[in-house]
């Protein structure tokens, strides 16, 4: 089967770093992607990573593991509005480009 | 600016009623997915579309259609609605296969009673 698996919840402070994981296991692999998604809200891109590495995109990082079959989403200089839902997603259904796998979401609470 | 835009943002249908939701995006984008959303369970990929009159199935397509007549609308449809399709239905677009960057519309939350 196809599963990503992250954890269901985080809660940090303002002002911390927050890392979060992903682990995937897909018969197909193009990428790992990450969204948000605030509460009532769409879900909205964050950032992707095909080769192995971090990338850096302002107080947001993502990074890839071929090997190990992971990733993880680090927000760094924790806002209050950094509170949502964090997805993670590989591109990799039965060949076919262009659709995601999505992981069930982590919870993230960020307490004044 | 990207858009993508649904019929409905709230919607109540009764046991069997055939419902139709409307998915338009304005980018011109080859690729669109419609999704479900539940507590618990992330997004699951119920059909996506690659072209104009071309369909695939998704992970969860039993109970549902769908149609795509012009490359900026894509419908999902509930032939005979029943009450485990209560959800909130996330349509979706992308520039291209192989494109990471999916733009999601705001989400049909449907109650079926």
């Amino acid at each position: 089967g196809q599963s990503l698996e992250q954890p269901s919840e985080v809660t940090a402070v303002e002002g911390a770093i927050v890392q979060i994981n992903c682990t995937y296991q897909t018969s197909g692999f193009y990428g790992l992607s990450w969204y948000q998604q605030h509460d009532g809200g769409a879900p909205t891109f964050l950032s992707y990573n095909a080769l192995d590495g971090l990338e850096e995109t302002g107080r947001f990082s993502s990074f890839l593991s071929r090997s190990d079959s992971y990733g993880y989403l680090l927000l760094q200089e924790l806002q209050m509005k950094d509170s949502a839902s964090y997805f993670c997603a590989v591109n990799g259904h039965g060949g076919s480009q262009g659709n995601l796998i999505f992981g069930k979401g982590t919870k993230l609470s960020v307490k004044p | 600016d990207v858009k993508v835009t649904q019929s409905s943002r709230y919607l109540v249908k009764r046991t069997g009623e055939k419902v139709f939701l409307e998915c338009v995006q304005d980018m011109d984008h080859e690729n669109m997915f419609w999704y479900r959303q539940d507590p618990g369970l992330g997004l699951r990929l119920i059909y996506f579309s690659y072209d104009v009159k071309m369909k695939e199935k998704g992970d969860i397509p039993e109970g549902y259609s769908v149609s795509r007549e012009k490359k900026e609308r894509f419908s999902l449809i509930l032939e005979s609605a029943s009450t485990n399709q209560t959800s909130m239905y996330l349509c979706a677009s992308s520039l291209s296969p192989g494109e990471e960057t999916q733009y999601f519309g705001p989400g049909t939350r449907l109650l079926v009673l």
